[in-house]
C-alpha cells in the first residue's frame, strides 16, 4: 500500500528540547515537503527537498532543520531556536512535474 | 507575483446547495491549478486540478472554472452535503515547481 507515513500523530515536549518528526514515504516520489498549520490558517512551508542530498529553505525554516539522507525518508527537527513551535506539521510529497502533492495525516505538537 | 488569494476565508451553505470558493492569482507563468480538502486532523487530499488549456473541468459534484485572463479560478460544489464540510485549499505552480497555496476556506454546509 503506497503512502505517507507521518509519526508520531500526537507529539509532546517541553519547551527548550529539540524534536525531530519522521516522514516516510514509498511512492518512490523525488520531492518533499514540510508544512506547518496553524489554527484557522493557511500552510506555510518550512523546508523542501527535491532530491537526495540536497534542500532548501521555504518562508519560516528559522528554527527548524531537515536532512535528506535517503530518497525514502525526510524528517524534520524542530529545534529549541524555534520560538513557536506548538502547531500541525504536514509532510507532503510530488511526483512527476504535472503532479500534485500527496501528503501525510500530520503530526501534532505541543510544547508545554 | 507567486501570492494566490483566496476568498471567502468562511462560507456556510444548506444542505442541497451551490458552494462557490474563488481564488486569484498574479504570476502569469502558472500552469497548474489543484484544490485541495481538509477535513479536522488529517492531511489535504487532491480534489481536482485543472491546467490553463481548458476553461473547466468536472467530476462528480466538484466542477473548477477557470478564467485565464481575469487570473482567477473558482471551485464550485453543486448540491452540496454535510459531509463536504471542510477546509478547501486553492493551489497554483509551474510546471515541476512548489505549490503557493490560498490561505484557505472553511465551508460548513448545513443538514
Amino acid at each position: 500500500d503506497g503512502g505517507i507515513t507521518q509519526s508520531p500523530k500526537y507529539l509532546f515536549r517541553k519547551e527548550g528540547q529539540n524534536v525531530t518528526l519522521s516522514c516516510e514515504q514509498n511512492l518512490n516520489h523525488d520531492a518533499m515537503y514540510w508544512y506547518r498549520q496553524d489554527p484557522g490558517q493557511g500552510l506555510r512551508l518550512i523546508y523542501y527537498s527535491q532530491i537526495v542530498n540536497d534542500f532548501q529553505k521555504g518562508d519560516i525554516a528559522e528554527g527548524y532543520s531537515v536532512s535528506r539522507e535517503k530518497k525514502e525518508s525526510f524528517p524534520l527537527t524542530v529545534t529549541s531556536a524555534q520560538k513557536n513551535p506548538t502547531a500541525f506539521y504536514l509532510c507532503a510529497t510530488k511526483g512527476g512535474s504535472w503532479d500534485g502533492y500527496t501528503f501525510g495525516s500530520g503530526t501534532r505538537l505541543t510544547v508545554v | 507575483q507567486q501570492q494566490v488569494k483566496q476568498s471567502p476565508q468562511s462560507l456556510i451553505v444548506q444542505k442541497g446547495g451551490i458552494s462557490i470558493i474563488n481564488c486569484a492569482y498574479e504570476n502569469t507563468a502558472f500552469d497548474y491549478f489543484p484544490w485541495y480538502q481538509q477535513f479536522p486532523g488529517k492531511g489535504p487530499a487532491l480534489l481536482i486540478a485543472i491546467r490553463p488549456d481548458v476553461s473547466e473541468k468536472k467530476e462528480g459534484r466538484f466542477t473548477i472554472s477557470f478564467n485565464k485572463s481575469a487570473k482567477q479560478f473558482s471551485l464550485h460544489i453543486m448540491d452540496s452535503q454535510p459531509g463536504d464540510s471542510a477546509t478547501y485549499f486553492c493551489a497554483a505552480s509551474m510546471r515541476g515547481s512548489r505549490l503557493t497555496f490560498g490561505e484557505g476556506t472553511q465551508l460548513t454546509v448545513n443538514p
